[in-house]
């Protein structure tokens, strides 16, 4: 199957910073990507849809302004928590898809662990 | 609204036997598809089985197959000849239309003894 990375896999951000997560497809163009968080013990919860070159769609309840998603090229969306808090401290995780693919066909990366002291 | 719905938070199986993990779902769109993933302590989530809600016959993947009831709602998972290996997190999920967006159950925690 296709792969997608993220990077970094784990993070410690002290309160009040910004930090930013990659997410990479390797073989293959992603025109959309999504981001997962999901808390210990529970399950993902989707926070935004982004496509290739358009501004992110976020879920209900998710502040946009706090989780700024920049999808600037085929294989590459970021995910910026800004003014972090010990409460966004999560499990993140992004999938993407691109054509070529089966319509069924989404690919996970392998998380990102945010601590926030 | 898109629900889907995991009733068992954990689960014992012995090794060699199968188990079957429970799923039910909410929708009132016609065309969606349905999911399992596996996600071990690593936290990757790993991709099993898909079914499509115009699909005819059950999906089987190896050992997984999904048990596929259009007119109760559900997709249970069967995993036959448990491994230890198989030990793990299992999330069903929904798609539903094109926008390919998944809605995750709550997980069921499966344990498998040697």
């Amino acid at each position: 199957g296709a792969v997608v990375s993220q990077h970094p896999s784990r993070v410690i951000c002290k309160s009040g910073t910004s930090v930013k997560i990659e997410c990479r497809s390797l073989d293959f163009q992603a025109t959309t990507m999504f981001w997962y968080r999901q808390f210990p013990k529970q399950s993902l919860m989707l926070m935004a849809t982004s496509n290739e070159g358009s501004k992110a769609t976020y879920e209900q309840g998710v502040e946009k302004d706090k989780f700024l998603i920049n999808h600037a090229s085929l294989t590459l969306s970021t995910l910026t928590v800004t003014s972090a808090h010990p409460e966004d401290s999560s499990f993140y995780i992004c999938s993407a898809r691109g054509p070529g693919l089966a319509g069924y066909e989404q690919y996970f990366g392998p998380g990102t662990r945010l601590t926030v002291t | 609204a898109q629900k889907i719905t995991q009733t068992q938070p954990g689960m014992f199986v012995q090794e060699k036997e199968a188990v079957t993990l429970d799923c039910t779902y909410d929708t009132s769109d016609p065309s969606y598809g349905l999911f399992w993933y596996k996600q071990p302590s690593s936290g990757e989530m790993i991709f099993l089985i898909y079914q499509g809600s115009y699909d005819q016959q059950n999906a089987t993947e190896g050992r997984y197959s999904l048990n596929f009831q259009k007119a109760r709602k559900s997709a249970n998972l069967v995993i036959s000849a448990s491994q230890l290996g198989d030990s793990a997190m299992y999330f069903c999920a929904m798609r539903v239309n094109s926008s390919y967006k998944l809605i995750f159950g709550s997980g069921t925690r499966l344990l498998v003894r040697p």
